[in-house]
């Protein structure tokens, strides 16, 4: 059974810190990882999808790297803000559909 | 095209009582998703369809919990007889093309409160 576990389960940063998000799992027969952002009450916003074959993603101030051997992800911010701040998600897909991490709280402090 | 939507945002319900809610997804999306999520947790998946078919339940999907997607299109999850235990955030959640290589777009949610 997969598992998905996110570390550190909260974080807090002053603005404009480069930080790093960890995520692991425990079955590397994976098809992909995507990465969420979670706002307070709201849903799920997609943020990165790394194909298994893939090793980074990069999306503005994000980049999210993946090393399906060692059944890792990490999701990189840089020059964080205070609108950053949101609860993130790691899930992956493999023979069952997504399974997500529980997630890390992120509060960016201006 | 207007993403994933989802409705009642918000339920309250007295226990016992039967409620359904209501998924749109991303038009030509062939994939839904129906996912709970608790306060503190990552949402935890309960059923999915490939087009009208239902694919796979999770054992999180009680009797009293049934999902239908009736031609493909919008989809329905309807719970039985409420219990507090209920009480949980309703994520739908749709995707295009094989499960190997899809992104997952999802709804706001429909909370549900059951007193």
């Amino acid at each position: 059974k997969q598992e998905v576990t996110q570390i550190p389960a909260a974080l807090s940063v002053p603005e404009g810190e480069n930080l790093v998000l960890n995520c692991s799992f425990t079955d590397s027969a994976i098809y992909n990882l995507q990465w969420f952002r979670q706002d307070p009450g709201k849903g799920l916003t997609s943020l990165l999808l790394i194909q298994s074959s893939q090793r980074e993603q990069t999306s503005g101030r994000l980049n999210a790297s993946l090393d399906k051997s060692s059944g890792r992800s990490t999701l990189y911010i840089a020059a964080s803000q205070p609108g950053d701040s949101a609860t993130y998600l790691c899930a992956v897909s493999g023979n069952t559909p997504l399974v997500f991490g529980k997630g890390t709280r992120l509060s960016v402090i201006a | 095209d207007t993403g994933v939507s989802q409705d009642p945002r918000h339920k309250i319900t007295k226990r016992g009582q039967n409620v359904t809610f209501r998924c749109d997804p991303i038009s030509e999306h062939n994939r839904l998703y129906w996912y709970r999520q608790t306060l503190g947790q990552g949402p935890e998946f309960l059923t999915y369809f490939q087009n009208e078919a239902q694919l796979e339940k999770s054992r999180l999907l009680s009797d009293r919990f049934s999902a239908e997607r009736p031609k493909g299109s919008f989809s329905t999850l309807e719970i039985q007889r409420t219990e507090q235990g209920d009480s949980a955030m309703y994520l739908c959640a749709s995707s295009l093309g094989a499960i190997s290589s899809g992104e997952l777009f999802f709804g706001e949610g429909s909370r549900l409160t059951v007193l």
